[in-house]
């Protein structure tokens, strides 16, 4: 079965700063997707990223950027130029290519932000 | 706004009691996932529907789980004979499939309070 593991139940991060958040997952699969989800207090999962397992070019959407590498199944998230907006919990969520599409997800980041 | 929505959005019930919630998803978007979120913890899938076919459940949807897409549209989750145990976080996210890699846009979803 597939698991997701992140390390990291807090991190802090000074506004301007630059984070990285830290995931990695294990399966047998080659065909999957993997994405970063984000969920501020009490509001909804908003998609951050999105990184296809067969694209060897990491994922960025402006200043979220993805550490994709394979072969050690790892998958980190790195948060350029903070923002006090970007307080929230943070989700690691694998994809088997070939299922139906449900997520597996990691337990979770809380990230703050100091002003 | 044409994103997810969820109702109702908190529902406090006594234990042994039936409940309801209903998921609205993205028009466009034929595949609709349900998933449980405890506190603490990320999402855990609980079944997916591709149109009005439930395709997949998973082993945390017991018995007293039944879950509908009627027309392929809305979709409905009902808990009969609420526990204690079952009082979370239920999140309804709906996908075009491959056309956008899989992604899921996530509802706010319903908060289950069992007392």
């Amino acid at each position: 079965a597939q698991t997701v593991t992140q390390s990291q139940p807090e991190m802090s991060v000074q506004e301007a700063e630059t984070v990285t958040l830290s995931c990695t997952y294990d399966t047998s699969e080659s065909d999957y997707y993997l994405f970063w989800y984000k969920q501020p207090p009490s509001r909804q999962m908003i998609l951050v990223i999105r990184q296809e397992a067969y694209k060897q070019q990491n994922a960025t959407e402006n200043r979220f950027s993805v550490n994709f590498q394979k072969a050690a199944k790892s998958f980190s998230l790195k948060i350029s130029d903070s923002q006090l907006g970007d307080a929230a919990m943070y989700f690691c969520a694998y994809m088997n290519g070939g299922s139906q599409g449900n997520l597996i997800f990691g337990k979770g980041t809380k990230l703050s932000v100091k002003p | 706004d044409t994103g997810v929505s969820q109702n109702p959005r908190h529902k406090i019930t006594k234990r042994g009691q039936n409940v309801t919630f209903r998921c609205d998803p993205i028009s466009e978007h034929n595949r609709l996932y349900w998933y449980r979120q405890t506190l603490g913890q990320g999402p855990e899938f609980l079944t997916y529907f591709q149109n009005e076919a439930q395709l997949e459940k998973s082993r945390l949807l017991s018995d007293r789980f039944s879950a509908e897409r009627p027309k392929g549209s809305f979709s409905t989750l009902e808990i009969q004979r609420t526990e204690q145990g079952d009082s979370a976080m239920y999140l309804c996210a709906s996908s075009p499939g491959p056309d956008r890699g899989y992604e899921q846009y996530f509802g706010p979803g319903t908060r289950l309070t069992v007392t």
